[in-house]
């Protein structure tokens, strides 16, 4: 089985700083990582995936991940936030040859303010 | 290209009743899977088809069922309503399983009284 924590359950910024959300994650096998965001009344949408390979992984929006497998980390970043940023963030695991069987983090609410 | 569709949006019902709740994947993918999301437990997921095979199940009791047909429309099922019971129920489609992107619907937002 797999565990997704995420460590911060809100992180306040202002805009046009950098920002980290911090995802921990425990399995006993390979797993393939994920990050997703969800707006307000919405469904969820991806904004990068590690598979294998390289550990920096960038996404949509200007975010970028790094795969830290000796720390159990998958830490996602943002070098300078804007107001639409502001979102709910979900980190996420499957195990390789799992499907889609998405074991969740709690979230992550960023909140961007002027 | 149209997206994740979940219908109904809203549903209420009331303890002991039954809902079905409908998803329609973006066009060519063969996979659906079905999560809820609750302020108390987050997001986890219900079960997965691919193909109209169940590929897939989450820790839920056997009130919760789907199906998947052969277009690939999904419904999955609550028999026997409880108060916990409410939550969003999100719909994700993808073209093949395990390492692709997952597309999402709106979600159905279910209300149990």
């Amino acid at each position: 089985a797999q565990s997704v924590t995420q460590l911060d359950s809100q992180v306040p910024v202002f805009e046009e700083a950098p920002v980290e959300l911090r995802c921990n994650y425990s399995s006993s096998v390979s797993v393939y990582l994920f990050w997703y965001v969800q707006y307000p009344n919405q469904g969820l949408q991806l904004l990068l995936k590690y598979l294998s390979g390289s550990t920096l992984v960038k996404g949509i929006n200007g975010f970028e991940a790094e795969f830290n497998k000796s720390q159990t980390s998958f830490h996602l970043r943002k070098p300078s936030v804007h107001i639409s940023d502001t979102a709910e963030y979900f980190c996420a695991v499957s195990a390789t040859g799992g499907g889609n069987k998405l074991t969740f983090g709690t979230g992550t609410q960023l909140k961007v303010e002027l | 290209k149209a997206g994740v569709t979940q219908t109904p949006r809203y549903l209420i019902k009331t303890r002991g009743q039954q809902v079905t709740l409908s998803c329609s994947p973006i066009s060519g993918h063969r996979s659906v899977s079905w999560y809820q999301q609750t302020p108390g437990q987050g997001l986890q997921f219900l079960f997965e088809y691919f193909s109209e095979t169940q590929r897939n199940k989450g820790n839920f009791p056997g009130r919760f069922s789907g199906r998947q047909f052969s277009n690939s429309r999904s419904e999955m099922n609550v028999s026997t309503l409880e108060l916990g019971d409410s939550a969003l129920y999100l719909c994700a489609s993808s073209f093949e399983t395990g390492f692709e992107k997952l597309f999402f619907g709106s979600g159905t937002q279910l209300s149990v009284l």
